[in-house]
């Protein structure tokens, strides 16, 4: 079955660390380029971070560069999310995404069901 | 880079047609939107790519055909015909920008559709 499950969300305090995952299964991974994309509850949605198939290409968005590292395992199917220095503006469920690549850009085929993230003291 | 603005919310009853708007910015006419839908408690989901000439691609899986698209100016439009109460969500378009060096993607603040 052709699926993305994500993991490793839960409430964390200001400041620390998290480190998320996303198993991919189904399908050659290492194929496609991968999407983070975070979901505030109850507001819309906001591109995280974008990495290329063998991580040669990878990009943020404005308000975690620098914070935040996208990394995948290619032998393994997984995409990972490492997150430091949060803050509570980082609250919100995060998402892996499959990106399919065409002459206009990217779009995102393949949606996980997301990982709750909570920056709370 | 691209910024997409679409109304907050759409209503229409079973069984009409309702049609939802996703507009780019002044400079970006020629760009490409993809729909996505996001069904309460769920996951977003992949509609189509649509550009000024109507449909990019291929549908996303499952999406049937009372779904289309069409493309005019900086407007991008989805169209769902004989609307179901499985329909209903919240409907957002998005774009990415950019080439090698430097990438950016950005979605819409979305679209809430109910189904009277």
């Amino acid at each position: 079955q052709v699926q993305l499950e994500e993991s490793g969300g839960g409430v964390v305090q200001p400041g620390t660390s998290l480190r998320l995952s996303c198993a991919a299964s189904g399908f050659d991974f290492d194929e496609y380029a991968m999407y983070w994309v975070r979901q505030t509850p109850g507001r819309g949605l906001e591109w995280v971070a974008t990495i290329s198939n063998h991580e040669v290409n990878i990009y943020y968005g404005d308000s975690v560069r620098g914070r935040f590292t996208v990394s995948r395992d290619n032998s393994r199917g997984i995409l990972y999310l490492e997150m430091s220095d949060l803050r509570g503006e980082d609250t919100a469920i995060y998402y892996c995404a499959r990106a399919m690549r065409d002459s206009s850009g990217f779009f995102c085929d393949l949606w996980g069901q997301g990982t709750l993230v909570t920056v709370s003291s | 880079q691209p910024f997409l603005s679409q109304p907050p919310s759409a209503s229409a009853s079973l069984g009409a047609s309702v049609t939802l708007t996703c507009t780019l910015n002044s400079g970006y006419s020629n760009y490409k939107v993809d729909w996505y839908q996001q069904r309460p408690g769920k996951g977003p989901r992949f509609v189509m790519r649509v550009g000024t000439g109507g449909i990019v691609g291929s549908k996303g899986h499952g999406i049937p055909d009372r779904f289309s698209v069409l493309g005019s100016g900086l407007n991008r439009f989805l169209t769902i015909k004989n609307l179901q109460l499985e329909d209903e969500g919240d409907y957002y378009c998005g774009a990415d920008h950019g080439g090698v060096s430097k990438f950016v993607a950005v979605f819409g603040a979305g679209t809430k559709l109910t189904v009277l």
